[in-house]
């Protein structure tokens, strides 16, 4: 049981490249989250998905874009990245929106 | 807009006394709230919860105080350990069902041997 699973967990990108980050989980959760954390930030949420097949904007969701095809699977994508999006991200499930939420281990994103 | 904030970045204790951390919100509608604790290199882990609906909740060394009127939120730890030293974040639900889990921004809690 893996619980939240986050591919890959380092990456550095030039400027103007795009990736896709992968969240998998094993829950059978409803609820998923992308957030972004900067140094000496708190987590700010840049998108979120209630079920398969939708998504949500969150707080920063400038840059990003997300899908949700499958129950298990939140992708992330960054289509053309920037400095400005190096950070570390975490992904996140919850079985509703008023219960807990579980965090994978995070992916640390650098853009040179 | 209205957000979740913290009143103090940085907090440094004994090991044994006790520790507690504040967080502020201003959504009137959140309904939800959640302590997590993250430790450098890691991802947060859940702490405790407390529904809108309680004033207070314990857990294992630890205890939630809700105030509503003040909308303030507080995060006891009892017999601080040095195990507990990292950063905690509070967090709200203010979207109900729709999922909008909001951070602050966190405060480091330091723990002196």
């Amino acid at each position: 049981n893996a619980g939240v699973t986050q591919t890959p967990k380092f990456r550095v990108l030039k400027t103007g490249q795009s990736m896709t980050l992968l969240c998998a989980q094993d829950m059978n959760h409803e609820y998923m989250y992308w957030y972004r954390q900067d140094p000496g930030m708190g987590l700010r949420l840049i998108h979120y998905s209630v079920g398969e097949g939708t998504t949500a904007k969150g707080e920063v969701p400038d840059g990003y874009n997300v899908s949700r095809l499958k129950k298990q699977n939140f992708l992330l994508g960054l289509e053309s990245a920037a400095p400005s999006q190096t950070s570390v991200y975490f992904c996140a499930t919850s079985l509703t929106g008023n219960t807990e939420a579980f965090f994978g281990q995070g992916t640390r994103l650098t853009v040179v | 807009g209205e957000s979740v904030g913290l009143h103090l970045p940085t907090l440094s204790v004994q090991e044994g006394d006790n520790s507690i951390i504040n967080c502020a919100y201003s959504n009137s509608a959140s309904d939800y709230f959640i302590w997590y604790k993250q430790e450098s290199g890691k991802g947060p882990q859940f702490i405790i919860d407390i529904r809108s609906n309680m004033d207070k909740r314990q857990g294992q060394r630890v205890t939630v105080l809700l105030n509503k009127t003040v909308k303030h939120l507080s995060l006891q730890i009892a017999a601080t350990q040095p195990g507990d030293s990292a950063v905690y974040f509070c967090a709200e639900n203010y979207g109900g069902s729709q999922g909008n889990l909001i951070f602050g921004k966190g405060t480091k809690l330091s723990v002196k041997p």
